[in-house]
């Protein structure tokens, strides 16, 4: 069983649509959550993080974490067609005095004008 | 200036030869990264440097061998190659911290034919 785990989509949704990507992890030592974008033939960029459950809002995305449940997720509203690309969960934590980021599988988002 | 630089951008190669990925990173990041990303998107943590010393080794096989000779340099050399080994392998800075961003490199399109 992966650490981290994502639906790999492809989701595809009409432009100006609510997108909802979601993860769940098993490794109770992650303490910090990030998504990152991914460009066809690109190397991933950060797009948001936290390190605590609730809501962190930024622009037209909002991620969210419920330790609890072991579960994020990253909303994007008035999806554009810009936003199609693989977002990809990451998580962070200290493991034998270092820190180690593991990523989830990605799901890739379509958004079509 | 690239912040992450990884050459070469593709690499064609045949079963058995033994070749190398180099990468640099400009921006003074203590930890550094190589991940591979299969078919499927899924970027899969190799190694972790941290100034100069293997820190994270996930059970990938002998053939693959990282070397740092500076913080600033983080290569990949891969022996024997295998059909397997084609994928997409990113290098990736970060600074010291939980919540840091990872910057990657543009990837290496490796294909062993």
């Amino acid at each position: 069983q992966k650490e981290v785990e994502q639906d790999p989509g492809p989701l595809s949704v009409p432009e100006g649509a609510i997108v909802s990507l979601n993860c769940t992890y098993s490794n109770s030592a992650f303490q910090y959550f990030m998504w990152y974008r991914q460009y066809s033939r690109k190397g991933p960029e950060l797009l948001m993080y936290t390190y605590s459950s609730g809501n962190k809002e930024d622009g037209r995305f909002t991620a969210q974490v419920d330790k609890s449940s072991k579960y994020i997720s990253l909303f994007i509203r008035d999806s554009q067609p810009s936003d199609s690309a693989t977002y990809l969960c990451a998580m962070s934590a200290f493991t034998t005095g270092f820190q180690k980021l593991v990523f989830g599988t990605g799901t890739r988002l379509l958004v079509s004008p | 200036d690239t912040a992450v630089s990884q050459t070469p951008k593709y690499l064609v190669t045949q079963m058995g030869n033994d070749k190398s990925i180099k990468c640099e990173q400009n921006l003074g990041h203590d930890t550094m990264y190589w991940y591979k990303q299969d078919s499927k998107k899924f970027l899969k943590i190799m190694f972790s440097y941290n100034n100069k010393e293997l820190i994270i080794n996930e059970t990938v096989p002998n053939r693959f061998s990282p070397k740092s000779p500076d913080k600033a340099h983080l290569n990949l050399h891969i022996n024997s190659l295998e059909l397997g080994d084609s994928a997409v392998y990113f290098c990736a800075s970060r600074p010291r911290g939980l919540d840091t961003e990872a910057f990657f490199g543009q990837g290496t399109r490796l294909t062993v034919v």
